[in-house]
């Protein structure tokens, strides 16, 4: 089945140390997204891409970059985790502009010891 | 700027009935979809129900069902013949015409109980 597939779906991380979340989709969207969640918080838009053209959110900390490498995949890379960085990150794509729904993967829920 | 508003932090219902999630929305643009996520405590954001803001009838699918009343921009889901596996967050999201960044609403946390 055409889906959104995250990897991996827990990570437990040192306080500093780097990590990388991937997330890949089989569903041939334009657009991906990353969102970062907190508990008991609506999904908080990090960065998305539309196509290669890479779109970062005016209050997104330096700490968090992104890379796409072609279509179907997609890269969260958190260069020094903080405490506050624990949370639910999700990825979802979407295949273009104009009220198309997007379609989202089940997380990564990311400890930050 | 677009706004969406869930002011519904939390509902519970009994298995078997209906129940009604509030949500309402603000913006400018003439052309907009409106969706409802459940979120599950697995974590999984899992896509319900669109409606576009030129269609003329409410969107059903299955159990669910938007109330959409656009003088009032509302669009209400609505949750048949609850189950327990309904139990879950909901957020309601608004995505203008020619975008592709929705925004979300803070979301209500439905418990459905035996």
């Amino acid at each position: 089945d055409a889906m959104v597939i995250q990897n991996p779906r827990y990570q437990v991380t040192q306080f500093g140390k780097p990590v990388t979340l991937s997330c890949s989709q089989t569903l041939n969207h334009n657009v991906m997204y990353w969102y970062q969640q907190k508990s008991s918080q609506a999904p908080k838009l990090l960065f998305h891409y539309y196509d290669k053209d890479f779109n970062n959110e005016a209050d997104t900390p330096d700490n968090f970059q992104s890379r796409r490498p072609n279509t179907s995949f997609c890269f969260l890379d958190i260069r020094s985790p903080g405490l506050g960085d624990a949370a639910m990150y999700l990825c979802a794509t979407s295949a273009d502009r104009g009220a198309d729904t997007q379609y989202f993967g089940p997380g990564t829920r990311l400890t930050v010891l | 700027a677009q706004k969406i508003t869930q002011t519904q932090p939390g509902m519970f219902v009994q298995e078997k009935e209906a129940v009604t999630l509030d949500c309402t929305y603000d913006t400018s643009d003439p052309s907009y979809g409106l969706f409802w996520y459940k979120q599950p405590s697995s974590g999984e954001m899992i896509f319900l129900i669109y409606q576009g803001s030129y269609d003329q009838q409410n969107a059903t699918e299955g159990r669910y069902s938007l109330n959409f009343q656009k003088a009032r921009k509302s669009a209400n889901l609505v949750i048949s013949a609850s189950q327990l596996g309904d139990s879950a967050m909901y957020f309601c999201a608004m995505l203008p015409g020619g975008s592709y960044i929705p925004t979300f609403g803070r979301g209500t946390s439905l418990i459905v109980h035996p």
